[in-house]
């Protein structure tokens, strides 16, 4: 089983669509989660951090469910220049970031 | 200011030489990881320091991959006699410390012919 799995994608969505992404964790320890995204040939960057509360970032929304393992997001009004691959991090305590294989977003116009 | 700076951003080499990729971490950061990325695949875990220590080498795919990294600063990561399976860009990135979130560099294209 892999330790960190996604939605594989691809998602293609109008503009001004709702889409959310699942990500599911397998290493119950996992402390710290974030989500990047990455563009064709560059490499990730940071989106958000995703905290047990849950959190909010203008269009972009994190959700954690530690009970289930289980992490979101939640992109609303959906622009071209979201278009990219979102990837879910999470830390295998003690050892290194994991990341997601990632799921590919396309925002058409 | 700067960033996680690779170099070099590009590497063509032959099958069976040797080559060393370099990374300088954003000044203060004490956590550098390096991962390798082949194309159109996810982020594959090679090593992670901690200061100069590297406590975790499992990602390490063989003996010919080794990795050093001196004054909690700038890390090599080299590859011996390489073979065209190590074609990939390597990625490098750094944190403020150990489960902080990563910021990465722009990464090495090697390309083994």
């Amino acid at each position: 089983r892999k330790e960190v799995e996604q939605d594989p994608g691809p998602f293609n969505v109008p503009e001004g669509a709702t889409v959310a992404f699942n990500c599911t964790y397998s290493n119950s320890a996992s402390q710290s989660f974030f989500w990047y995204r990455q563009d064709c040939r560059k490499e990730p960057k940071l989106l958000m951090s995703v905290y047990s509360s849950g959190n909010e970032d203008g269009r972009f929304t994190a959700q954690l469910n530690r009970a289930s393992q289980y992490i979101s997001l939640l992109i609303r009004d959906s622009k071209l220049s979201d278009s990219a691959t979102y990837l879910c991090v999470a830390d295998n305590y003690g050892q290194n970031f994991v990341f997601g294989p990632g799921t590919r977003l396309s925002v058409l116009p | 200011g700067a960033g996680v700076s690779q170099s070099p951003s590009n590497k063509v080499t032959e099958k069976g030489k040797d080559v060393e990729l370099r990374c300088d971490p954003i000044s203060g950061h004490t956590a550098l990881y390096w991962y390798r990325q082949r194309l159109g695949q996810g982020l594959e875990f090679l090593i992670y320091f901690q200061g100069n220590s590297a406590p975790d080498k499992s990602g390490l795919p063989s003996d010919r991959f080794s990795a050093e990294r001196t004054g909690e600063s700038v890390s090599t990561l080299t590859i011996q006699r390489t073979q065209q399976e190590d074609s990939a860009v390597y990625l490098c990135a750094s944190s403020l410390t150990f489960n902080e979130k990563l910021f990465f560099g722009s990464g090495t294209q090697l390309s083994v012919l």
